[in-house]
């Protein structure tokens, strides 16, 4: 069974520039979380996908983060325009259901964001 | 709200030697308690899990952890490390259904010397 995985592994941008990241849960996945670690500091949440719809996006820092799970499958992560802030690894992970049993979320490898 | 603390930024440990990890949580019902490593390069990977029932769980690698509500701590123990435990370590927390977002902690720094 294919983990959770994530593209790009590695982005360099300058800042202003757009930058989508995306994330391919497991399958059969309902649940979709987006997490940041910046460097220093700990992972923190940004937002939580039940199929398509948003569970929680409580976590999002501001308008220039955009999430999306068209067809509850993957999702992207646009941040637009990026800011030096912005840097640091994104991880997205996922769970089967709310469920004891299922509440484990798998991580992907994470995507490592450099703005310039 | 919800709050994991890790005391230890970075631990030192010959091979060999047992280790303990330290977490204390703050939640306002029964957590749901975490340990994730992460190697090099690597993403996270579940230890292991706390739920409800045994306080004293097993996870992988030789891991265990025990839940202690008294003093708000889910520490994390091996008896004896391997050069290859060197990772950093996370303790997370969630809450009951609707709030399954997971809280970290700072992360702690494994270091093995031989």
């Amino acid at each position: 069974e294919a983990g959770v995985t994530q593209f790009p592994s590695h982005s360099v941008i300058e800042k202003g520039q757009t930058v989508t990241l995306r994330c391919d849960p497991i399958s059969g996945h309902d649940n979709l979380y987006w997490y940041r670690r910046v460097m220093g500091k700990e992972i923190k949440f940004l937002l939580h996908f039940v199929k398509e719809s948003k569970q929680d996006e409580s976590g999002m820092p501001n308008n220039r983060f955009l999430a999306e799970r068209t067809g509850g499958t993957y999702s992207t992560l646009k941040v637009q325009p990026a800011e030096l802030e912005d840097s640091g690894v994104y991880f997205c992970a996922s769970s089967q259901h709310p469920g004891t049993s299922g509440r484990e979320q798998f991580f992907g490898p994470g995507t490592r964001l450099t703005v310039l | 709200a919800q709050s994991v603390t890790q005391p230890d930024i970075h631990i030192t440990v010959s091979e060999g030697a047992s280790l303990e990890l330290r977490c204390n949580y703050s939640y306002g019902a029964t957590p749901y308690l975490f340990w994730y490593v992460q190697s090099p390069g690597q993403g996270l990977q579940l230890l292991l899990k706390y739920f409800s029932g045994d306080t004293l769980v097993q996870g992988i690698k030789g891991f265990e952890a025990e839940f202690k509500r008294s003093q708000s701590s889910f520490n994390l123990r091996k008896p004896s490390v391997h050069w290859s435990d060197a990772a950093e370590y996370f303790c997370a927390v969630s809450g009951n259904f609707g709030n399954e977002k997971l809280t970290f902690g700072t992360g702690t720094r494994l270091t093995i010397i031989p």
